[in-house]
């Protein structure tokens, strides 16, 4: 498919589970962003990669999350020990880097992963 | 209070309207995005402007950077435009800060 594709779309895990959610992004998108929306609210930024880099991680709420990008393509979003506040609907995005900037690049979004710890 | 802000949080047309929704930001930004998402989570980006205005079929959005604002307008309203309208604004990194959204839905 031409587009960011997300997996699963749904995961229901037991609290103190681990889960691990999956992104695939565009094709030669050199940016990948995670995002977590809860209920109701506005995505909030998790972390940002560059190719395999993950440059910004300021965004991860605790020591609980982790995101690897290893050959720059496909991100995995890792949580451990899960709590139900980590209950949200979980967003990856790409981009690719424009002509001299990569400051006003349009990011393209996946369906989302919606994790439900019981 | 937050970086970005919506309003209205809700709203209600009916079919045939037009349709403003605000968006006030305090950081300094490169460009902002209006972003439409439908139930079940996709997010479609709609515009991404760093001034002036900008026109996409029914769609119209605006930015004055002066005053830290954006508007996004739909013309001639329609039920098929019912969703969550979410103003993002993307700063100096390479992130962006959300605004809550504003759900829409629009009658027939």
């Amino acid at each position: 498919g031409a587009g960011v594709s997300q997996s699963p779309r749904y995961k229901v895990a037991k609290r103190g589970q681990d889960v691990a959610l999956r992104c695939d992004p565009i094709s030669g998108h050199v940016s990948l962003f995670w995002y977590q929306q809860a209920l109701g609210q506005g995505p909030e930024f998790l972390t940002y990669f560059q190719n395999e880099a993950q440059l910004d991680k300021s965004g991860l709420p605790s020591d609980r999350f982790f995101a690897e990008r290893p050959e720059g393509s496909v991100s995995t979003l890792k949580i451990q020990r899960t709590q139900q506040e980590d209950s949200a609907v979980y967003l990856c995005a790409s981009s690719s880097p424009g002509q001299g900037s990569t400051l006003y690049n349009e990011q393209f979004f996946g369906p989302g992963t919606r994790l439900t710890v019981l | 209070k937050n970086e970005v802000e919506q309003s209205p949080q809700n709203l209600t047309a009916q079919e045939g309207e037009f349709i403003t929704i605000n968006c006030s930001y305090s950081v300094g930004i490169s460009a902002l995005h209006w972003l439409q998402q439908h139930p079940g989570g996709g997010i479609v980006s709609l515009f991404m402007l760093s001034s002036g205005k900008k026109k996409h079929g029914r769609l119209i959005a605006t930015i004055n950077i002066q005053e830290k604002h954006s508007s996004l307008h739909i013309t001639a309203s329609h039920p098929r435009d019912s969703a969550v309208y979410i103003c993002a604004a993307h700063n100096y990194g390479q992130n962006f800060v959300f605004g809550p959204g504003t759900r829409l839905s629009v009658l027939p």
